[in-house]
């Protein structure tokens, strides 16, 4: 399976509620970074947690990094319909040089 | 233009031609990044470029790949005897610096969508 594993894989909710994903990875990491993906195309960078932290906010995102379980959580608070797009976490693994090993992603739909 | 720039941003090729993707990095990153995403999956690394270093190749599928970066800024993506397997979004990204590990931020392009009939 993948470094980077993101739970659910779809998540369905109502404009105003929080959403909240989930990401697992296996091996060690330098940081961990997480991005918003629009209909199919670029990603944009949302943020980056490096592994000596365990928690970064950023506007209505919040991220959390537990390196003992391995893994990491993404809560969009308020949730907006601007906000249905897929969402995926990178890991920076420290024995697999620079590249970034990303997850299949959750899908969110944010209904209005 | 300020940001990653790919091209084309759709291809249809025939099952067997060669196709080649290009990729402008914002100006002055020295890290070069390829991915390919399949519909509906998440990314997967080909390949990785930095300043004057030996690409790290190890992400390319099979030896129909192959990828150049000129002058340190330009790179291409060639794809030989393409197959409908191949059919996928290419992802480009740069960013400052090596990239991942040391933390810099990583800026992507908007892919370009690739058909194999």
């Amino acid at each position: 399976s993948q470094q980077g594993e993101e739970d659910p894989q779809a998540l369905s909710i109502q404009e105003g509620e929080n959403a909240t994903m989930n990401c697992s990875y296996k091996t060690s990491i330098n940081n961990l970074q997480w991005y918003r993906q629009n209909s199919g195309r670029g990603l944009v960078h949302l943020i980056l947690i490096r592994s000596n932290e365990r928690e970064k906010h950023s506007g209505r995102l919040r991220v959390t990094l537990d390196t003992s379980k391995k893994s990491s959580s993404l809560l969009i608070t308020a949730s907006r319909a601007a906000d249905t797009a897929s969402y995926f976490c990178a890991t920076d693994v420290r024995a697999a040089g620079n590249k970034l090993t990303f997850g299949g992603g959750t899908r969110v739909l944010v209904k209005p | 233009g300020a940001g990653v720039s790919q091209s084309p941003s759709n291809k249809v090729t025939e099952k067997g031609k060669d196709v080649e993707l290009r990729c402008d990095p914002i100006s002055g990153h020295t890290a070069l990044y390829w991915y390919r995403q399949s519909l509906g999956q998440g990314l997967e690394f080909l390949i990785y470029f930095q300043g004057n270093s030996a690409p790290d190749k190890s992400g390319l599928p099979s030896d129909r790949f192959s990828a150049e970066r000129t002058g340190g800024s330009v790179s291409t993506l060639t794809i030989q005897r393409t197959q409908q397997e191949d059919s996928a979004v290419y992802l480009c990204a740069s960013s400052l610096g090596p990239g991942a590990s040391s933390g810099n931020t990583i800026y992507f392009g908007e892919g370009s969508w690739l058909t194999v009939v």
